[in-house]
């Protein structure tokens, strides 16, 4: 098993530009969600989903855009990048939505917005 | 507002030594507490957790002990090891959708 894999590892954007961030995971999780760390602020929820088809708004989701139409593929979208978004971000999975289950990271990708 | 207080940005210890992480809490819905190590350019890894209708849980050389009228938990590490030499997370769930809230992270180095 591969577990959680990110892609890519580093991005520089310019101001105004769109991307996706990939996420995948082949542990058949249902629960995958995706976090952002900034220093100082430990890892903050952007965007999570209980299973395909359905996705739900964490703690910071402003200026990000999420679906999930398989069970191993959640990606993040940012739709027009700022500076402000200028940080590392990870992908979790976790066998179910409880919160006593294990969350499962990928590596993160670096993301820089000039 | 921070939920999750990890007030500690780093701590420095003498290999063989004791390991002392802190984590303090405000939101008394949260019933379950875990803790992530994390190696520069690798995702969280999880460390240990607790109930908390549980105030001590070990796991070999980790203990995490939670006083919930404190809103208070630490993670022990006896003895320490330069492999230790980590980012530690604490992260609090409340919610059936395992939304975690976390720390800001204590930087801990090991020294031989």
């Amino acid at each position: 098993n591969a577990g959680v894999t990110q892609t890519p590892k580093f991005q520089v954007l310019k101001t105004g530009q769109s991307m996706t961030l990939q996420c995948a995971q082949d542990m058949n999780h249902e629960y995958m969600s995706w976090y952002r760390q900034d220093p100082g602020m430990g890892l903050r929820l952007i965007h999570y989903s209980v299973g395909a088809g359905i996705t739900d708004q964490g703690e910071v989701p402003n200026g990000y855009n999420v679906s999930r139409s398989t069970t191993e593929d959640f990606p993040l979208r940012l739709l027009s990048a700022a500076p402000s978004q200028t940080s590392v971000y990870f992908c979790a999975s976790t066998l179910t939505p409880a919160g006593t289950d294990t969350q499962y990271f990928g590596p993160g990708t670096r993301l820089t917005v000039l | 507002d921070q939920q999750v207080k990890q007030n500690s940005p780093s701590l420095s210890v003498q290999e063989g030594r004791i390991s002392i992480l802190n984590c303090d809490y405000t939101n008394s819905m949260f019933d379950y507490f875990l803790w992530y190590k994390k190696y520069p350019a690798e995702g969280p890894t999880f460390l240990i957790s607790i109930s908390s209708i549980k105030d001590k849980n070990e796991d070999g050389r980790f203990t995490v002990f939670l006083n919930k009228s404190a809103k208070h938990l630490s993670l022990h590490i006896v003895p320490s090891q330069p492999g230790d030499s980590a980012v530690y997370f604490c992260a609090a769930s409340g919610t059936s959708y395992g939304k975690l809230t976390f720390g800001q992270g204590t930087i801990l180095t090991v020294h031989p």
